[in-house]
């Protein structure tokens, strides 16, 4: 099946720094990517639609400014933590549709960047 | 909005015991539902999924059914293994065809030899 990789799949660092986390489709293309985040032992949250070419679209409650992405490519979006804060701790995954059907083609999801915030 | 209920875990079960995992569902529309799995370390997989009343998703022994009537999209699995300890997510596709995924809480499986 298809392959999503995340980079870093760990990362710690200061309170008020950025942090970069890569999301790539790596056999496949996609012009729509998704970013979520889960807090332990609980659901994934959608944070917000990466999409190739254009601006990202948040979901409510999701601050645009302090979470950027990126999608550069048809292989590649990026989520930046800005001025992180250790209330951004968290477990962010990304997933990418397999196809150009997004409501019904099957989603792959990286395995995901553990985030902490000292 | 729509949203994703599942049974609250953990679910611990003997190896070759019958597995329910229940999850119903709100939501505008038709959306499509699915089973995925997260087992431990890994990412989500998709486990089975069906995009229609009645139909039937099945993988690797898993079966659900997507049941308009009830609006309930419950994992079963007649005789479960070691291996399927995981946790398993139900989830529905939300309106207007964005391709974005709406999750249950997670209901997480142990099974024990």
């Amino acid at each position: 099946g298809a392959v999503v990789s995340q980079h870093p799949s760990r990362v710690i660092c200061k309170s008020g720094t950025s942090v970069k986390i890569e999301c790539r489709s790596l056999d496949f293309q996609a012009t729509t990517m998704f970013w979520y985040r889960q807090f332990p032992k609980q659901s994934l949250m959608l944070m917000a639609t990466s999409n190739e070419g254009s601006k990202a679209t948040y979901e409510q409650g999701v601050e645009k400014d302090k979470f950027l992405i990126n999608h550069a490519s048809l292989t590649l979006s990026t989520l930046t933590v800005t001025s992180a804060h250790p209330e951004d701790s968290s477990f962010y995954i990304c997933s990418a549709p397999s196809g150009t059907s997004v409501s019904t083609d099957t989603q792959y999801f990286g395995p995901g960047t553990r985030l902490t915030v000292l | 909005g729509d949203s994703v209920t599942q049974m609250e875990g953990p679910v611990t079960l003997s190896e070759e015991a019958f597995l329910t995992i229940n999850c119903t569902y709100t939501a505008t529309g038709y959306p499509s539902l699915f089973w995925y799995v997260q087992y431990p370390g890994e990412g989500l997989q998709l486990l089975l999924k069906a995009t229609k009343a009645d139909d039937k998703g099945s993988n690797k022994g898993f079966e659900a059914t997507y049941r308009k009537e009830t609006t309930s999209f419950h994992l079963e699995k007649g005789s479960v293994q070691v291996s399927d300890s995981a946790v398993y997510f139900c989830a529905l596709s939300g309106s207007g065809n964005t391709g974005k995924l709406i999750f249950g809480q997670g209901t997480t499986l142990q099974v024990k030899p």
